[in-house]
């Protein structure tokens, strides 16, 4: 298996809803990755966990809250987001370490009303 | 920091011609790695290549050759005999020597359109 799946592919929500994303891998990667996408702009970091482990956190708003139960699984809940939240977000993974390459998911494309 | 650059936002090619798309990065390490991905419309982000700082050697798979050049800082992407079908967003991409997983810093991407 080497691929990323993740789901929903489309999710619209209200601001005051709480909902998830959801990321998995059946690769053996040890590193997972959440990325943020707005139209006609490049992906963002938002956050990487290495070893099941939160490694980098990049200043994302405490409305988005990570979670690896384990190390084929990577969760994004959601919870009293804004209209400007709503992107296409992306999963990927590696082997972990630095300067391998990453494996991107479809993505979930998500609408904040 | 690191950082990089495709200053090209769009380009428009008619199938069948050669294109080159751009890309300049920036880094202080001296340990780092370039890469470039491939969007189409659908939105999945699809792995291209992988270059480390130390192997400076161009490579060719298929219609697709990358050329890394160190002097410039240019990590610059051909594709030969273009078809409709690369039509898509390409991105070039940094991650430095810095221990542990990292993430991908991306430039801004090219928007290859390839016409009939």
């Amino acid at each position: 298996d080497t691929e990323v799946t993740q789901t929903p592919k489309h999710l619209v929500m209200g601001m005051t809803n709480k909902k998830s994303l959801k990321c998995e891998q059946h690769m053996g990667h040890r590193a997972m990755y959440w990325y943020k996408q707005k139209a006609k702009k490049p992906p963002e970091l938002m956050f990487v966990y290495s070893y099941e482990k939160l490694s980098i956190n990049e200043s994302v708003p405490s409305r988005f809250s990570p979670e690896c139960p384990n190390s084929s699984l990577l969760n994004l809940h959601l919870h009293a987001l804004q209209p400007e939240d709503s992107a296409l977000y992306l999963c990927a993974s590696n082997q972990g370490g630095t300067g391998n390459e990453q494996f991107f998911g479809p993505g979930t494309r998500l609408t904040v009303l | 920091a690191q950082k990089v650059t495709q200053a090209q936002t769009e380009i428009s090619v008619v199938e069948k011609e050669d294109v080159t798309l751009d890309c300049v990065y920036e880094t202080r390490d001296t340990t780092y790695y370039l890469f470039w991905y491939k969007q189409p419309p659908s939105g999945e982000l699809v792995f291209l290549i992988r270059r480390n700082s130390f192997d400076e050697q161009n490579e060719i798979s298929g219609r697709y050759s990358w050329n890394f050049q160190k002097s410039t800082s240019s990590f610059n992407f051909t594709i030969t005999a273009s078809q409709v079908v690369d039509s898509a967003v390409y991105f070039c991409a940094l991650s430095e020597e810095g221990g542990g997983a990292d993430g991908l810093t991306f430039g801004k991407g090219t928007h290859l359109i390839i016409q009939p």
